[in-house]
């Protein structure tokens, strides 16, 4: 069945640095990607839409400059937590539906737990 | 708005049926689905449905009547492995999910 692969599935940063998260797709072509962030005890919070080949759009509330999507392959998006900050802690989880499949499901990325100190 | 409610925490006991529930107002719908989560894991795909019926899956089962904007995840002969949090989420006309909060399934011995 499809899969969606999304490594690392942790990382400790400092501070004021950069981290990079990768979603793949590894068995269909994803012309569209998303991405959520759930805090401890919360449910899903939808960030932003990769698009491959355009802007990605962002839900309100999310800063653009801060979590930058890339969505250069229909096999791959990432997203950049820039200048993080300790209130970024969170699992970050990355999702894409088959376009193959009508009404396909979500199918999830193993999330990436981001501690940052 | 769009809105989908389902209840915040239940318990139930190994080896029973638990039935949880699922309501929802929306802009449109394409379909329902259940969602298993379980703590500091990604969700799990359940069960998918767009017609009003039951569907059944092993020991999961999911209903849905769509005039009454109604679901519910069936789950027969608990483990305890079922502990988890349950996600309802709704396909709109614009084919965007939205998101219950998700219901935690306690299981006790």
């Amino acid at each position: 069945g499809a899969v969606v692969s999304q490594h690392p599935s942790r990382v400790i940063c400092k501070s004021g640095t950069s981290v990079k998260i990768e979603c793949r797709s590894l068995d269909f072509q994803a012309t569209t990607m998303f991405w959520y962030r759930q805090f401890p005890k919360q449910s899903l919070m939808l960030m932003a839409t990769s698009n491959e080949g355009s802007k990605a759009t962002y839900e309100q509330g999310v800063e653009k400059d801060k979590f930058l999507i890339n969505h250069a392959s229909l096999t791959l998006s990432t997203l950049t937590v820039t200048s993080a900050h300790p209130e970024d802690s969170s699992f970050y989880i990355c999702s894409a539906r088959d376009p193959r499949q009508d009404n396909s499901p979500l199918h999830f990325g193993n999330g990436t737990r981001l501690t940052v100190t | 708005g769009q809105n989908i409610d389902q209840p915040t925490e239940m318990t139930a006991t190994e080896g029973a049926i638990v039935q949880i529930n699922c309501t929802y107002q929306t802009s449109g719908f394409n379909g329902l689905f259940w969602y298993q989560q379980h703590a500091g894991e990604a969700p799990t795909f359940l069960s998918y449905n767009v017609l009003d019926g039951l569907e059944e899956k092993g020991r999961f089962s999911s209903f849905l009547s769509r005039s009454k904007g109604y679901s519910y995840l069936l789950l027969k002969e608990l483990q305890m492995k079922d502990s988890a949090s349950y996600l309802c989420a709704v396909m709109d006309s614009n084919y965007q999910l939205i998101w219950g909060a998700g219901t935690k399934l306690i299981i006790k011995p």
